[in-house]
């Protein structure tokens, strides 16, 4: 089984800085990894994932992330916020060759930009 | 537009009402799914279907049933609603059985039990 840690509940950050919000996940067999991003009051959207090849991953708006195999991470990273970029952003993780897709998320962190 | 429908959008019920959430995907997928997101907890899988006619347990099915009509449509009922299943329901599909593609989600289901 697979299981995901968000270890940061919530972000709080300056508009224009970068930042990092850290996902490691756990699990026994190769997985693919992404990346979703929650506005206020709204359904999840695809940020950007990882299924396999260059460990760097772009997304929409911006977005980064990084696959680090020995460190079982997926860190998002954004080189300069926008006030825009305040939401909730989940790490989900899904295991190769099972025949059949079924997301485990983590429990979220929420990115608050100030401005 | 192309995508997932839920409805209703917002809901209010007594404890020990039904109800069913309805949930239709325009995309030919044929996996979808129901999720329940509460605060601090993330979202949990209370349903799936991985085609049309079956249907399987997730992490947290207790006082649910599920029902996939047809390869559209994937409804979730509450047969005896209780506070405890206060929270916003998502519906989400997926393209096909590998396991690479992500979802596409619903904008949800505020349901509020009193």
């Amino acid at each position: 089984a697979q299981s995901v840690t968000q270890l940061d509940s919530q972000v709080p950050v300056f508009e224009e800085a970068p930042v990092e919000l850290r996902c490691n996940y756990s699990s026994s067999v190769s997985v693919y990894l992404f990346w979703y991003v929650q506005y206020p009051n709204q359904g999840l959207q695809l940020l950007l994932k990882y299924l396999s090849g260059s460990t760097l991953v772009k997304g929409i708006n911006g977005f980064e992330a990084e696959f680090n195999k020995s460190q079982t991470s997926f860190h998002l990273r954004k080189p300069s916020v926008h006030i825009s970029d305040t939401a909730e952003y989940f790490c989900a993780v899904s295991s190769m060759n099972t025949g059949f897709q079924k997301l485990v998320f983590g429990t979220g962190t929420r990115l608050l930009v100030s401005p | 537009n192309a995508g997932v429908t839920q409805t209703p959008k917002f809901q209010v019920l007594k404890t020990g009402q039904s109800m069913t959430l309805q949930c239709a995907q325009d995309m030919n997928h044929n996996s979808m799914y129901w999720y329940r997101q509460d605060p601090g907890m993330g979202l949990r899988l209370i349903y799936y279907s991985a085609s049309e006619g079956t249907t399987d347990k997730g992490e947290v099915p207790n006082g649910y049933n599920v029902s996939r009509l047809n390869k559209r449509e994937f409804s979730l009922r509450l047969e005896s609603a209780a506070p405890s299943q206060t929270s916003v329901y998502f519906c989400a599909s997926s393209e096909d059985d590998s396991n690479g593609y992500g979802y596409t989600f619903g904008s949800g289901t505020r349901l509020t039990v009193v």
